[in-house]
């Protein structure tokens, strides 16, 4: 079975940092998808970004931008220029190809401070 | 708004008693993912239904069921229920690109 792993519970860093959440994964599988979403306080689950694991080229969606190192099975989210809107609980989830289900990790709570 | 909707918000029962969760997905969506999130558990997959038949199923208890309709907007049913079903139950759905799962607002379940 996949599993997620997310190990940093809490983050806090000041308004216009960069901050880089850690994610790593175990899994046999050689086809498979990740993503990041984020869940603000009014709990609705956002995409952010997802990475295609056939692609060595790390994913981007503006200030949002991934490090993806198969190898070493790690999926980290980098947010550039951190805004008040980007706190919120930020989930890794992995979804092998074909297998439709979604396995998250434990969350990371980002807060960003005036 | 990511298109999926969920009724009711909220819902407060007590032991024992049965509910029903309501999901319509996003327009032209055919399938739909049921998740559960819990402070123990985290959150977790549970069934998904894609055009009217069930295609997955994870760790969903047998007191639960699911179904799709022909309108595509599905039913997730909780008998039984104990305090610890306690959970934001989300809907989630996806189109033919399927590793892209949108979802919906969920529903705070609270049973007292």
């Amino acid at each position: 079975a996949q599993t997620v792993t997310q190990s940093q519970p809490e983050m806090s860093v000041q308004e216009a940092e960069t901050v880089t959440l850690s994610c790593t994964y175990d899994t046999s599988e050689n086809n498979y998808y990740l993503f990041w979403y984020k869940q603000p306080p009014s709990r609705q689950m956002i995409l952010v970004i997802r990475q295609e694991a056939y692609k060595q080229q790390n994913a981007t969606e503006n200030r949002f931008s991934v490090n993806f190192q198969k190898a070493a099975k790690s999926f980290s989210l980098k947010i550039s220029d951190s805004q008040l809107g980007d706190t919120a609980m930020y989930f890794c989830a992995f979804m092998k190809t074909g297998a439709q289900k979604l396995v998250f990790g434990q969350g990371t709570r980002l807060t960003i401070n005036p | 708004d990511s298109g999926v909707t969920q009724t009711p918000k909220h819902l407060i029962t007590a032991t024992g008693q049965r509910v029903t969760l309501r999901c319509s997905p996003r327009s032209g969506d055919l399938s739909v993912y049921w998740y559960q999130q819990s402070l123990d558990q985290g959150l977790q997959f549970l069934i998904q239904y894609y055009n009217g038949e069930e295609r997955a199923k994870g760790n969903i208890l047998e007191r639960f069921s699911a179904q799709q309709f022909p309108d595509l907007h599905s039913e997730l049913n909780l008998s039984s229920l104990e305090l610890g079903d306690s959970a934001l139950y989300f809907c989630a759905s996806s189109g033919d690109t399927a590793y892209e799962q949108y979802f919906g607002p969920g529903t705070r379940l609270t049973v007292t």
